[in-house]
């Protein structure tokens, strides 16, 4: 069946560093993939999402790259915030409207 | 902006009472799912709803159940609650084939 693996965590930045998330997923055809993140004592939020391969999602400073050739969808952001402290969750999307999610990953960051 | 909610924040039940938990959404989508998330074990899907009273089974259905009487509304039903279901659940809508908007969660806890 389909399934997402993502990097374990968790992770520990000081701001203004540099982010990688690491996603790889395994699924028959082309799915979409979504990032959620989900703040301390909320719900998920979908951070960006990409369709199609080599569509790249963008929102709020963070990026990802639909790779077919590596079935991967590596979250990244240039330079991050306390405020960007959460967990992220990669996921795709399989036959029957169903997200198929990774583990998710903590992200700490320190001021 | 899609708004979906969920009845309570935070609830405490005893053990083998019958504990309802409701969810709404406003934008007419024709999916619905339930999840729990526990630490270490990630989202879990329970059941999911693909039009009004339709209800298809999740990964951990097992002293569950629900009900979809209007498009707008998906309960979830512990027929008789147990303590190793105190987690948090979170409910999520859809459009076909498309992201999840999810609520702000329900963190339950059986006594």
């Amino acid at each position: 069946g389909n399934s997402v693996t993502q990097m374990e965590g968790p992770v520990t930045l000081s701001e203004e560093a540099f982010l990688t998330i690491n996603c790889t997923y395994t699924a028959t055809g082309y799915p979409s993939l979504f990032w959620y993140v989900q703040y301390p004592g909320e719900g998920l939020q979908l951070l960006l999402k990409a369709t199609k391969a080599d569509d790249k999602g963008s929102n709020k400073g963070f990026e990802a790259t639909y790779r077919k050739e590596t079935t991967s969808f590596h979250l990244e952001k240039g330079s991050v915030q306390v405020s960007d402290s959460a967990v992220y969750f990669c996921a795709l999307i399989e036959y029957g409207n169903k997200l198929v999610f990774g583990a998710g990953t903590i992200l700490r960051v320190k001021s | 902006d899609v708004k979906v909610t969920q009845s309570s924040r935070y609830l405490v039940k005893r053990t083998g009472e019958k504990v309802f938990l409701e969810c709404v959404q406003d934008m007419d989508h024709e999916n619905m799912f339930w999840y729990r998330q526990d630490p270490g074990l990630g989202l879990r899907l329970i059941y999911f709803s693909y039009d009004v009273k339709m209800k298809e089974k999740g990964d951990i259905p097992e002293g569950y159940s629900v009900s979809r009487e209007k498009k707008e509304r998906f309960s979830l039903i512990l027929e008789s609650a147990s303590t190793n279901q105190t987690s948090m659940y979170l409910c999520a809508s859809s459009p076909p084939m498309n992201e999840q908007f999810f609520g702000p969660g329900t963190r339950l806890t059986v006594l």
